[in-house]
């Protein structure tokens, strides 16, 4: 039972390069989070989604895209990077109708740097 | 705006010492309460979580203290432990605003000397 799987855990993307951040969980959970850490700013919500084929803005969404075609994967998109996207990326799921429980679930973390 | 507050940015305790983070809110909505660890190049895990109908809450050494009409709520770590270093973040939702959204403090990030 993995959890929460974020690809890929490093990367380094020049200014104005476009990338995808994947996210799988294998816990059937109906919510899932993408947040943004940044030093002394603690996690803040981009995009979220509470089921398959749909998404919501959170509190920093601009600059970035999501989808959610399958229950279990949601993805996070830059489709053209800018230095202030530095940041270390949190995938995060919750809530199963089995088990409804208010508990998130985290990934490893992506650190993206922009130069 | 900052809804949920913490403090303080870091703290160092020693060992055996007792810990303790504080958070304040201001959505009234929210209605769950949780606690995040979260050790150096890991995501965050959940400690302990707290619903605004109890005021406090214990699982072993670790206990949340609530106090809904101030809106504050902290983190108590009775004798401190070496392996209790990592940042601690508090946390806020409304179970009824779809989605159960997390806002995060800033975090605090907690050393534990021998």
């Amino acid at each position: 039972n993995a959890g929460v799987t974020q690809t890929p855990k490093f990367r380094v993307l020049k200014t104005g390069q476009s990338m995808t951040l994947l996210c799988a969980q294998d816990m059937n959970h109906e919510y899932m989070y993408w947040y943004r850490q940044d030093p002394g700013m603690g996690l803040r919500l981009i995009h979220y989604s509470v089921g398959e084929g749909t998404t919501a803005k959170g509190e920093v969404p601009d600059g970035y895209n999501v989808s959610r075609l399958k229950k279990q994967n949601f993805l996070l998109g830059l489709e053209s990077a800018a230095p202030s996207q530095t940041s270390v990326y949190f995938c995060a799921s919750s809530y199963s109708l089995q088990v409804p429980r208010d508990e998130a679930f985290f990934g490893q973390g992506t650190r993206l740097t922009v130069v | 705006q900052q809804q949920v507050k913490q403090s303080p940015q870091s703290l160092i305790v020693q060992k055996g010492g007792i810990s303790i983070i504080n958070c304040a809110y201001e959505n009234t909505a929210f209605d769950y309460f949780p606690w995040y660890q979260q050790f150096p190049g890991k995501g965050p895990a959940l400690l302990i979580a707290i619903r605004p109908d109890v005021s406090e809450k214990k699982e072993g050494r670790f206990t949340i203290s609530f106090n809904k009409s101030a809106k504050q709520f902290s983190l108590h770590i009775m004798d401190s432990q070496p392996g209790d270093s990592a940042t601690y973040f508090c946390a806020a939702s409304n179970s009824g605003g779809g989605g159960n959204k997390l806002t995060f403090g800033t975090g605090t990030q907690l050393k534990v000397e021998l």
